[in-house]
């Protein structure tokens, strides 16, 4: 059965401070590593992930990938209060892209 | 990035009745969407993958009698909970993929179905 592990589940920081968010997955017929930030409503679309070690930037947030370890981690540089929201990774499998998703790390930054 | 939209936002219905939920991909096509539900401080957990043109196909434990997927273009997937009850309320979240290119899923805002 697939599996995709996140942690920490919980993280409060201050503004400005930089975080790491660490994802771990056991997918069969792995494709690729999603990341998507969901506050209130449905989740927004970060960053795919299909190769190892190459770094996705926008903006704060970075990503990269290692396929030999099965992991990934999510970046975010010099955090605002709006940064405040449930990170969640799934991976994806090739044969109809099914996403399987990790529980979620909720981050909290006060001011 | 692509837009995906869903109908209602919102609904709150009486025990028994049933209830359509609506999942578009505004600038897309997507020949795969998925419906999610996800609970109070859960993950999302798929329910099925919705195939267009062909039925869809479930995830163990979700009831396809209850959870009524149709994908009749490659814009616009139906899911209806009938004869709902209590704990089936919920947030119900769709995704689709592009068709083409990267093949992301782009999610839905999704709807929150209360039943009472």
């Amino acid at each position: 059965e697939d599996k995709v592990v996140q942690s920490p589940l919980s993280l409060v920081v201050h503004e400005g401070d930089t975080v790491t968010l660490n994802c771990s997955y056991e997918v069969t017929n792995f494709r690729s590593l999603l990341w998507y930030k969901q506050e209130k409503k449905a989740p927004t679309f970060l960053f795919m992930l299909t190769s190892s070690g190459i770094e996705k930037k926008s903006g704060r947030l970075s990503s990269i990938l290692d396929k030999k370890e099965l992991f990934s981690i999510l970046n975010i540089t010099a955090t605002q209060t709006g940064d405040s929201a449930v990170y969640l990774c799934a991976g994806q499998e090739t044969s109809g892209s099914r996403l399987t998703f990790g529980e979620g790390t909720q981050l909290t930054v006060n001011p | 990035g692509a837009v995906v939209s869903q109908h209602p936002s919102r609904v709150i219905c009486k025990s028994g009745t049933s209830v359509k939920i609506e999942c578009r991909s505004l600038d897309f096509q997507a020949t795969t969407m998925f419906w999610y539900r996800q609970f109070p401080k859960q993950s999302l957990m798929l329910m099925a993958t919705s195939n267009e043109g062909s039925k869809a196909t479930y995830e163990q434990g979700v009831e396809k009698d209850k959870f009524l997927i149709n994908h009749a273009s490659l814009t616009l997937s139906t899911l209806t909970v009938t004869s709902a009850h209590p704990e089936d309320s919920s947030f119900y979240i769709c995704s689709a993929r592009e068709s083409q290119g990267m093949k992301t899923q782009y999610f839905g805002p999704g709807t929150r179905l209360l039943v009472l």
